[in-house]
């Protein structure tokens, strides 16, 4: 079963706006990573947020977690046709990751 | 340098077969994992290796096993292949367990 839900399950939006994408989770945890993966492919790690951390920068993207709610956000600025992906979060119990089902992101040029 | 490698990178098998798929780590990580992904799904944990032993085990049958290597390379063995097996399997490797993982391109199974 998986212990993260994205939010939306899809995303359409034109280069250059910013995306919003949800991820919450059931149970409590260490941290919480985010993951891209273009089609095809294997998945990239974009970002790892700690329990103890509300929001994180990295480049154009920014990762809020608000533990008492059990969610993150994941926040892309100034999107670009290669954002294009599917974007997921995980969980990290020791010695495995837990993946959400996903939000497939579509940017147009 | 090399990231992670997994071949072969597309297989077709019928039902009742046996597969293995094979996994070279980044030089220097200890610990690699597998995941099986559905189309449209998200990745679901198989198995983690952290030098050589099994640190964890996901909901999957006993068809499925592992094993990794002196080199930290490592094989996912899947037997009795039914039509469910059919999906992407990923290969990630860490420095250690709890560090974020790297993962290869993955092997796409395809059961008729």
């Amino acid at each position: 079963s998986q212990q993260g839900e994205e939010d939306p399950q899809a995303l359409s939006i034109q280069e250059g706006e910013n995306a919003t994408m949800n991820c919450s989770y059931k149970t409590s945890i260490n941290n919480l990573q985010w993951y891209r993966q273009n089609s095809g492919r294997g998945l990239v790690h974009l970002i790892l947020i700690r329990s103890n951390e509300r929001e994180k920068h990295s480049g154009r993207l920014r990762v809020t977690l608000d533990t008492s709610k059990k969610s993150s956000s994941l926040l892309i600025t100034a999107s670009r046709a290669a954002d294009t992906a599917s974007y997921f979060c995980a969980t990290k119990p020791p010695g495995k990751l837990i993946f959400g089902q996903g939000t497939t992101l579509q940017v147009k040029p | 340098d090399a990231g992670v490698t997994q071949s072969p990178t597309h297989l077709i098998k019928t039902r009742g077969q046996h597969v293995t798929l094979r996994c070279s780590p980044i030089s220097g990580h200890k610990s690699v994992s597998w995941y099986q992904q559905v189309l449209g799904q998200g990745p679901q944990f198989i198995f983690q290796y952290y030098e050589k032993e099994e640190r964890g085990r996901g909901n999957f049958p006993d068809r499925f096993s592992a094993r990794q290597f002196p080199n930290y390379s490592s094989e996912l063995n899947v037997n009795a292949l039914l039509l469910g097996d059919s999906a992407l399997y990923l290969c990630a490797s860490s420095l250690a367990g709890a560090q974020p993982q790297h993962f290869g391109d993955g092997t796409r199974l395809s059961i008729l």
